[in-house]
């Protein structure tokens, strides 16, 4: 099992630029995660989906938009990068929300000009 | 909002030494999770805690859930340079399912 995976690893953006951050976990966990990690900060949570059709917004949803695909997808969408958004982002998944147990991907280190 | 207050931020230590390390907060928590990052990586948890003074341990590692409910503890016994990283403290709040309070990370450097 690959567990949680993320695309791209590395990505660097001009400012006003859009892309999609790509998450897939092959655990059959129902909740996902997105999470971004700035220097000497804790993770601050973008948003989540505690089950396949639901999002929420967590800590700092500002400029970011999510798509629960199915059950194994959630992806992360900036419509406008900012240079504010350059970051580490972090998809994790947990197998439910009774259970907080989350389990990381590698990460996606965002720069943007 | 609610924070966790982790400590210390960071370690220097010698091979072989003990290692304790913190999390307190001003508000109660129901559940403790402790993760370790290394660089370039994901975080990776360690030891979850789901009970008031609750003593866990995995392998070298022991967590404890402070009997307040607002703190809890890891300690590392006999580290070795595999033990190097970022450990990070997060905290379930009573009003949420999912959403983690996370402290800002203990990094651990072993002194050469």
């Amino acid at each position: 099992n690959a567990g949680v995976t993320q695309t791209p690893k590395f990505q660097v953006l001009k400012t006003g630029q859009s892309m999609t951050l790509q998450c897939a976990q092959d655990m059959n966990h129902n909740s996902m995660y997105w999470y971004r990690q700035d220097p000497g900060m804790g993770l601050r949570l973008i948003y989540y989906s505690a089950s396949e059709g639901t999002t929420d917004k967590g800590e700092v949803p500002n400029g970011y938009n999510v798509s629960r695909l199915n059950k194994r997808e959630f992806s992360l969408r900036l419509e406008s990068a900012a240079p504010s958004q350059t970051s580490v982002y972090f998809c994790a998944s947990s197998r439910s929300g009774g259970t907080v147990e989350q389990f990381f991907g590698p990460g996606t280190r965002l720069t943007v000009l | 909002g609610q924070q966790l207050n982790q400590s210390p931020q960071s370690m220097f230590i010698q091979e072989g030494e003990d290692v304790s390390m913190n999390c307190t907060s001003s508000s109660i928590f129901n559940t403790w999770l402790w993760y370790k990052q290394d660089p370039g990586e994901g975080p990776v948890l360690l030891i979850a805690l789901y009970k008031a003074g609750e003593l866990t341990s995995n392998g070298r590692l022991t967590a404890q859930f402070g009997i307040t409910r607002k703190d809890s503890f890891l300690n590392i016994s006999a580290s070795i340079p595999s033990d190097v990283g970022i450990y990070f403290c997060a905290g379930l709040p009573p009003d949420s399912n999912y959403q983690l309070i996370w402290g800002a990370g203990t990094k651990l450097i072993i002194k050469p």
